[in-house]
């Protein structure tokens, strides 16, 4: 069926270094995306959403970029921080549903 | 803002006994509260969508006589897993959503049962 997925389940970082995570989508109805961020043993966090008609959305050190084209969504988080891993969830939402299709995740590590 | 609450955060209880986890919205309206499930280093799983005053819907494979759910009203949902197994033990977490906005996160349930 239709799905979410991600194209690497692991990332490591420099700190300081910027970071791509990057989500593959298959729904091409799929109007409003959503990164999630999940520390461990913690429920997911809202980090940035953008819906269809936006191709880039910038949030604090956060920038989202969506290629409709070819259904890629990225998460760039710029100068890496210790705090800044965890588990890196995108979601897809296709108009008129309600509920969220998650992919699995990418693990976000940074070496010191 | 969008704050959404679970309780309790960790449950321990023994094969047979049912347990209420509570999701309540703190600063909003939730039209519509979701329950997941996640296993260890996996995604979550979509358990069932709560619309306020109605009925769940529960997704396929997801026992609705043993996940009792209820949304009573804009800003609390309950999950009642009952007669628990061992195999029900898992972190559970909610979402609410008000209409047309993201959905927040609780920050989960770790329930281990004996």
């Amino acid at each position: 069926g239709e799905s979410v997925g991600l194209h690497l389940p692991t990332l490591s970082v420099q700190e300081g270094d910027n970071s791509i995570i990057n989500c593959a989508y298959s729904n091409s109805a799929s109007d409003y995306f959503i990164w999630y961020k999940q520390e461990s043993g913690k429920g997911p966090q809202f980090i940035i959403d953008i819906r269809s008609n936006m191709d880039k959305r910038q949030g604090q050190r956060v920038t989202v970029l969506l290629n409709k084209t070819v259904k890629h969504l990225s998460l760039q988080i710029a100068a890496t921080q210790p705090g800044d891993s965890a588990v890196y969830f995108c979601a897809e939402i296709y108009q008129g549903a309600q509920k969220l299709v998650f992919g699995q995740g990418t693990r976000l590590t940074i070496n010191p | 803002g969008a704050v959404v609450s679970q309780h309790p955060s960790r449950v321990i209880c023994k094969s047979g006994t049912s347990v209420k986890i509570e999701c309540r919205s703190l600063d909003f309206q939730a039209t519509t509260m979701f329950w997941y499930r996640q296993f260890p280093k996996k995604s979550l799983m979509l358990m069932a969508t709560s619309n306020e005053g109605s009925k769940a819907t529960y997704e396929q494979g997801v026992e609705k006589d043993k996940f009792l759910i209820n949304h009573a009203s804009l800003t609390l949902s309950t999950l009642t897993v009952t007669s628990a197994h061992p195999e029900d033990s898992s972190f559970y977490i909610c979402s609410a959503r008000e209409k047309d906005a993201p959905q927040y996160f609780g920050p989960g349930t770790r329930l281990l049962v004996l």
